[in-house]
């Protein structure tokens, strides 16, 4: 079955250096969405790709999506303590509703 | 808007026990799906719904486990008999026309 593979599994930065997760997947996507969970929390939507070679950012974080649509990144530059947590990219399927989740990357930003 | 409503937060229960998780979804919102999250295996699919319908089951790991969704605002999913590697925390999910889903806080389950 689909499978989305995600690295590194865990992330350990000094406060103000760039962060990157990376994600790939065993088939073609149809769009690739990326959350954030705090410790103790939930997952928290945070963006969705859906064209080839699409790039987003807010504020300082920057998302892209592969030109085959079967990999993506998210960079965080200069990180920030509040960038703590885990983050989760996700893979859809044109057609089904549903959702396969990477196995998640732990970002620690050391002050 | 609450937001996805799940109860209970927390629950502790002894092997054997039947456990019921609750899930209220946004209004208006079409799917719903459970996830269950533990260290070893990451963030699992168990089940979705789409128009309180039972899509796709096939996360669901053994027959001990149940979901139902008998209207658009309420879910439920049984874990009967429960067994310790049950221990998990559970979410529950809704998605609407747009994009993205929305997580409840999710129920910390425990059984010794």
């Amino acid at each position: 079955g689909q499978q989305v593979m995600q690295i590194p599994q865990y992330q350990h930065v000094q406060e103000g250096e760039d962060f990157t997760t990376y994600c790939n997947s065993s088939t073609t996507l149809s769009n690739i969405q990326w959350y954030k969970q705090r410790p103790g929390g939930h997952p928290v939507f945070l963006i969705q790709l859906v064209k080839s070679g699409e790039v987003k950012k807010q504020k300082r974080l920057t998302f892209q999506f592969g030109e085959a649509k079967k990999n993506s990144s998210l960079h965080i530059t200069a990180t920030q303590t509040t960038d703590v947590g885990t983050y989760f990219c996700a893979g859809g399927s044109s057609n089904t509703g549903k959702l396969i989740f990477g196995q998640g990357t732990t970002l620690q930003v050391k002050p | 808007d609450a937001g996805v409503i799940q109860s209970p937060r927390h629950e502790v229960t002894e092997m054997g026990q039947e456990v019921t998780l609750r899930c209220k979804p946004i209004s208006g919102h079409d799917y719903l799906f459970w996830y269950r999250q533990t260290m070893m295996r990451g963030l699992e699919l168990l089940i979705y719904f789409n128009n309180n319908v039972p899509i796709d089951d096939s996360g669901m790991p053994e027959d001990r486990f149940s979901a139902k969704m008998p209207n658009a605002s309420f879910s439920t999913l049984k874990i009967q008999p429960s067994e310790p590697r049950d221990s998990a925390v559970y979410f529950c999910a809704s998605r609407g026309p747009y994009y993205g889903y929305t997580f409840g806080s999710g129920t910390r389950l425990t059984v010794v």
